[in-house]
Formats: C-alpha cells, structure tokens, sequence
C-alpha cells in the first residue's frame, strides 16, 4: 500500500518556467491538499479539494493552481516560477469525516533560481 | 483568530531521559488535536490524535499527550527517548467544517545526546 505517492521528489526551475507536481493517492480519499513547508513556518495549505472535480483556495494561493480530475489525483502547477516559491511541498489526503488525520507524501523539494 | 504556537524550536536531550515538547493553540471551542513527527527527507507521520473524551491520549512509538483545556495546552511526552526519536515534530489543530482544516505549529527539532 503505497499511501500518498508524490513526484518528482527534486526540482530545479530557473525563474519564469513552469511546472507541475504529482500526486497521488490510493487510500480512496476524498480530500486533498497542497502544503508548502519554509523554515520556521510550519506548514501552510495552498490549495485543496473536497473531492472529484472541486478545488478551493487555503492560505497561501497565489502563483498557483489545481487540478483534480481522477479522486486519485490531484496537481499542483506552477505558471511562472519566482524564487518566493522556493520550499518543499507536500501532498496529504485524509478522509471526510470531522477532525480525520491527514495522510502526507514525502515531499518535494523545489528551487527556484 | 485561531493559532498554535510552539514556544521551543530546538530541544536537546540525552538519550534515556524524558521528554515534554509543549503545543499551545488558540480557539475559541475544543478542537481535534494532532501530533505529527517528520524524520529528515520525509513526510509527515502521525503519532497521536485527540478528538474528545479522555484527555490523556497514547500514540505510536511511546509518546503520549494530554489535553489541558483550562490551558488550551496538548503536551507531547515520552518518558525514555530513544536515537531514533530525533526528528521535528509539529503540533496541529484541526477544524470541521467543509473541509478538514489543519493549522500548524512551527514544529520544535529534537537532538538526542547518546
């Protein structure tokens, strides 16, 4: 059972290039959500979705976008990298019930130059 | 606004002695709580949760934590750390409502001393 399985694992983008990052889960859950881990900061959500086809804003939002087109997958995009986007990214699912735990990949790790 | 707060950001101790890293949230009603550990390279790993009842919650690998609400406090403790146990650890508050809202602390590193 592979949980929540996240790729690439590094990546390199010089500023203004794009791309997206996987993620996928096979534990059958409805939510899932986009972190973005600095230092000192903790976690916070960009983006997440409440199921197939539905995707909403968290805290940090700007300079990206979703997509969850397939329960199992859900993408985050990057249109125009800036160096501000430089951190690690992780990707977590949880089932919808109240208060259920968030199941995390094991990161991205993401630099922009 | 709703907040957690871990006070220490690095923790050093030596190994066989106990531990109580401190999570203080701010929230107007009893949320879920979570403790999560991240080892380095890795994601997040739950150790324990705490949604209602006894306050007194045990979790995987030895840790325990208790719910204080007169101190909007969720401890985490183990009474032996191991090597194994250096990591960063965060403390989380969960919300319902749409979706399953997580806030994070900033997390607290552990060192173990051998």
């Amino acid at each position: 059972n592979a949980g929540v399985t996240q790729t690439p694992k590094f990546r390199v983008l010089k500023t203004g290039q794009s791309m997206t990052l996987l993620c996928a889960q096979d534990m059958n859950h409805e939510y899932m959500y986009w972190y973005r881990q600095d230092p000192g900061m903790g976690l916070r959500l960009i983006h997440y979705s409440v199921g197939e086809g539905t995707t909403a804003k968290g805290e940090v939002p700007d300079g990206y976008n979703v997509s969850r087109l397939k329960k199992q997958n859900f993408l985050l995009g990057l249109e125009s990298a800036a160096p501000s986007q430089t951190s690690v990214y992780f990707c977590a699912s949880s089932g919808a019930g109240g208060g259920s735990p968030l199941h995390f990949g094991n990161g991205t790790r993401l630099t922009v130059t | 606004a709703q907040s957690v707060t871990q006070p220490d950001i690095h923790i050093t101790v030596s190994e066989g002695a106990s531990l109580e890293l401190r999570c203080n949230y701010s929230y107007g009603a009893t949320p879920y709580l979570f403790w999560y550990v991240q080892s380095p390279g890795q994601g997040l790993q739950l150790l324990l949760k705490y949604f209602s009842g006894d306050t007194l919650v045990q979790g995987i690998k030895g840790f325990e934590a208790e719910f204080k609400r007169s101190q909007s406090s969720f401890n985490l403790r183990k009474p032996s750390v191991h090597w194994s146990d250096a990591a960063e650890y965060f403390c989380a508050v969960g919300f319902s409502g749409g979706y399953n809202k997580l806030i994070f602390g900033a997390g607290t590193r552990l060192a173990v001393h051998p």
